[in-house]
């Protein structure tokens, strides 16, 4: 069963603190994706990655970071740099062809007290 | 600056009629278009892709136009049912050589039985 898992669903925590969310796909996509969704905003791209070990900011890196050590996994991490923090999170991947269509995980709802 | 602008105010359309949603763009030369439902506290679900070439395509219901002299994509949907009722958002590639999207910010669909 091909897809892409994104844990937890909903997540909270303090100001302050740093958290990572999850993303992993079986896909066998090289490229991986990550977005933020404010309420009535479009999917803004965080980072990317085309390839294991290499990765680019997107157009609001700032305050997040993340890894690319594995094909199938591409964490992200929230840190108490972001200053708002709190949106709804989703993780896509694709094929590292242009043109290609994103599988978009079924996101991560962050909500920092 | 650059835009992708969908209509923020949902569409409010009779079951069994077309509806028509629009996305413009400024300030990007698209290769391609694609559209994507996103139902409420999901990731969003692929649907079509159009190439700067093609200049209509279709799957089942759906129909998507693509007017680069507009800077403009149709979306269509026939013999609309309440399970179309979803946001659907629009995207294309704002730089070439890679496979990043740039999003709009959607259009909400409600088909009223």
């Amino acid at each position: 069963d091909g897809g892409i898992t994104q844990s937890p669903k909903y997540l909270f925590r303090k100001e302050g603190q740093n958290v990572t969310l999850s993303c992993e796909q079986n896909l066998n996509h090289d490229a991986m994706y990550w977005y933020r969704q404010d309420p009535g905003q479009g999917l803004r791209l965080i980072y990317y990655s085309q390839i294991v070990n290499d990765f680019q900011k997107g157009d609001i890196a700032e305050g997040y970071s993340v890894s690319r050590e594995k094909k199938e996994s591409f964490p992200l991490t929230v840190t108490s740099a972001q200053k708002n923090p709190t949106a709804f999170y989703l993780c896509a991947s694709s094929t590292a062809g242009r043109a290609d269509t994103q599988y978009f995980g079924p996101g991560t709802r962050l909500t920092v007290l | 600056s650059q835009k992708i602008e969908q209509n923020s105010e949902a569409l409010n359309i009779q079951e069994g009629k077309t509806a028509t949603l629009t996305c413009n763009y400024t300030n990007y030369s698209p290769a391609y278009l694609q559209w994507y439902r996103q139902d409420p506290g999901r990731g969003p679900v692929f649907l079509l892709l159009i190439r700067e070439n093609e200049k209509e395509k279709r799957k089942e219901r759906l129909k998507v136009t693509f007017d680069t002299t507009l800077k403009q994509s149709l979306f269509h949907i026939t013999a609309s049912q309440p399970a179309d009722s979803a946001t659907y958002l629009c995207a294309l590639d704002p730089l070439g050589g890679n496979n990043r999207l740039a999003f709009g910010k959607g259009n909400q669909v409600v088909v009223i039985p």
